[in-house]
């Protein structure tokens, strides 16, 4: 199917596990994104790449790991996860404004609760 | 350093017009983009405005005064169906597009 997909949609994890979010798209666009949501705080920009192998931090990168080595997926990695990660996590991609909007697609989500 | 500012919450009643609005500093500015969420849901994209003036689809306009750095969307014609956050992001960097978000208006239409 065509579009941007996650998982897993919801995750019970327990603090200091390792858990990977996965993340993929279909239209090859070069931009992907993570953001998490939490109340009161909008979206809030985790890393982002610009291309395969390409990653740069944002605003919160503190706690996660990503990677990408194929155009189509943008893993999201929680290396020992802690109570305040849990949160709501979209994953986006963007053709970088090649069409010239600058569209953000986002992917459904992954509800994540660290106990 | 970046900040967006929009109401919190905004409410109407059905057949309105709302405007929500979005005033922002940035060391740059290439853009303002409109996004909607509904409970539950990801974010979808409304609008872009990378030059100054109004853009009109159907029922959603969006609004953008670069020289005051302030942009709205106004929504006509309320319908339930248009409850939902509504988020405004800022392009802030040329030749590539890394948005910074507002923290969202929350838009509740009475019957």
């Amino acid at each position: 199917d065509a579009g941007i997909t996650q998982s897993p949609r919801y995750k019970i994890t327990e603090t200091g596990r390792q858990v990977t979010l996965m993340c993929h798209q279909t239209w090859s666009h070069s931009y992907m994104f993570w953001y998490r949501q939490d109340l009161g705080h909008g979206l809030r920009l985790i890393y982002y790449s610009a291309a395969a192998d390409i990653t740069d931090k944002g605003e919160v990168p503190d706690g996660y790991v990503v990677s990408r080595s194929k155009t189509e997926n943008f893993p999201l990695t929680l290396e020992s996860a802690t109570r305040s990660q849990t949160s709501v996590y979209f994953c986006a991609s963007s053709d970088g404004g090649a069409q010239g909007s600058y569209e953000q697609y986002f992917g459904p989500g992954t509800r994540l609760t660290v106990t | 350093g970046q900040s967006l500012e929009q109401p919190s919450e905004v409410t109407a009643v059905e057949g309105a017009i709302v405007q929500i609005n979005c005033t922002y500093q940035t060391s740059g500015f290439y853009g303002l983009s409109w996004y909607q969420q509904h409970d539950g849901g990801a974010p979808t994209f409304l609008s872009y405005n990378a030059l100054d003036g109004l853009e009109e689809t159907g029922r959603f306009s969006s609004f953008l005064s670069r020289s005051d750095s302030y942009g709205y969307l106004l929504l006509q014609e309320l319908q339930m169906k248009d409850s939902a956050s509504y988020f405004c992001a800022v392009r802030d960097q040329g030749g590539s597009y890394i948005p910074t978000f507002g923290r969202g208006t929350s838009l509740i239409v009475h019957p």
